[in-house]
């Protein structure tokens, strides 16, 4: 199995509360991905890190900051956290952006927002 | 964009005979890649089988093979001799060059014993 953990594994939090969600990899794998899994939608892409402090938007990205300062941790932030918001978060890393790499995925966080 | 259909949000099989989940695709790109993974009860995302759109011999891993009609955009995942291991929730995925990946909604699999 890829070294990827992600904590914490659970949380509730309470509606405009500051919520991080932390992804950690062993790999030294150069990408690194959010994203959430709602029933119905399967996974969308949050936002992806392609180096140490260089990040890009994915599909559903409103509501959601990331940050990477070493190339091991990617941080994925939600600054005031909304109902909308309850979900399973994956962190998930790659070693290219080809569209043939495997993505190896975490043990996921889930997260409700009460 | 590129969307993933998945029609079965449910499918069962008893324990050593074959199922075939469904998944269609919408995209104007030639060159791409598609994926099947499997999320067990325990959440963890797992590779089952991928097809390179530019071959046209279907993938095969083992017991689990792929049907894919590149024109119809079509690519269905058989897998045969069921286990009970193989209960879970199966994603079609999709890729291109330079787009991120799509996940269809997922097909929980049952299995029988």
């Amino acid at each position: 199995d890829a070294g990827i953990t992600q904590s914490p594994r659970h949380k509730v939090t309470e509606t405009g509360t500051p919520v991080t969600l932390r992804c950690h990899q062993t790999e030294n794998h150069r990408y690194m991905y959010w994203y959430r899994q709602d029933p119905g939608h399967g996974l969308r892409l949050i936002h992806y890190s392609y180096g140490v402090k260089d990040t890009d938007k994915g599909e559903v990205s409103d509501g959601y900051s990331v940050s990477r300062s070493k190339t091991e941790d990617f941080l994925l932030t939600l600054e005031s956290a909304t109902s909308s918001q309850t979900s399973v978060y994956f962190c998930a890393i790659s070693e290219s952006r080809r569209k043939g790499e495997t993505q190896y995925f975490g043990p996921g966080t889930r997260l409700l927002v009460l | 964009a590129q969307t993933v259909t998945q029609s079965q949000p449910e499918m069962s099989v008893q324990e050593a005979e074959t199922v075939t989940l469904s998944c269609t695709y919408d995209t104007s790109e030639s060159d791409y890649y598609l994926f099947w993974y499997k999320q067990p009860p325990s959440r963890q995302m797992i590779l089952v089988i991928r097809q390179e759109a530019y071959k046209q011999q279907n993938a095969t891993e083992n017991r689990f093979s792929v049907n894919f009609q590149k024109a119809a955009k079509s690519f269905s995942l058989k897998i045969s001799d069921s286990q009970l291991g193989d209960a879970a929730m199966y994603f079609c995925a999709y890729r291109s060059a330079g787009s991120d990946m799509r996940f269809g909604a997922g097909t929980r699999l049952t299995v029988k014993p």
